[in-house]
């Protein structure tokens, strides 16, 4: 695997379900993101971990709780989700975020999440 | 406050035909990056370019280009001789110098058709 990797690509859940949401990348990189995609609105950036630390948390709702147990690894997960919670949830990573901002975030491939 | 427009919408041409997609930026800082991005139907954003606003040199990668202007605050994209597989939601995004987070404008969806 190379690149940043995300499982499930596809979910379906109800109200009342619990899931997670995973994310993996490949890079060597410390910093690693959430952000939702919502139909016809720009990408709103959820979470933000550097070196397993939270540096941002975008007001997102307490149902939405993420976990990065290492550089390598971040995990997403849900719990009595609303419909208006179903979009595209991609995760990216990039070399850090304490250096020059030019460092380019890579994205996975998303999970595309619908709440019933 | 850090901003980023994209006017258009929504652009459709036909197959060979070419097209520039419109960004425009907002920022209080002297040293910035900018950066496109594409994502096709799949879902993932794929990286194409960055600059940093020191910079305003165009650059030309195969059918690709782009044009920065700080006097206009623009980094517009061109594609040369359009093809079907350009069809996709392009991004721009800028990010300041203080590792902080990229601003996302609202996508344009180009969608090129044979």
């Amino acid at each position: 695997e190379t690149g940043v990797t995300q499982t499930p690509r596809h979910l379906v859940m109800g109200m009342t379900n619990k899931k997670s949401l995973k994310c993996e990348q490949h890079l060597g990189h410390n910093a690693m993101y959430w952000y939702k995609q919502s139909a016809k609105k720009p990408l709103e950036l959820m979470f933000v971990y550097n070196f397993k630390e939270q540096t941002e948390n975008n007001s997102v709702p307490s149902r939405f709780s993420p976990e990065c147990p290492n550089s390598s690894h971040l995990f997403l997960h849900l719990h009595t989700l609303q419909p208006e919670d179903s979009a595209l949830y991609l995760c990216a990573s990039s070399q850090d975020m304490q250096g020059p901002g030019d460092n380019e975030q890579f994205f996975g491939p998303g999970t595309r999440l619908t709440v019933l | 406050a850090q901003k980023v427009t994209q006017a258009q919408t929504e652009i459709s041409v036909v197959e060979k035909e070419d097209v520039t997609l419109d960004c425009v930026y907002e920022t209080r800082d002297t040293t910035y990056y900018l950066f496109w991005y594409k994502q096709p139907p799949s879902g993932e954003l794929v990286f194409l370019i960055r600059r940093n606003s020191f910079d305003e040199q165009n650059e030309i990668s195969g059918r690709y280009s782009w044009n920065f202007q700080k006097s206009t605050s623009s980094f517009n994209f061109t594609i040369t001789a359009s093809q079907v597989v350009d069809s996709a939601v392009y991004f721009c995004a800028l990010k300041n110098n203080q590792g902080g987070k990229l601003i996302f404008g609202q996508g344009t969806e180009l969608s090129v058709k044979p």
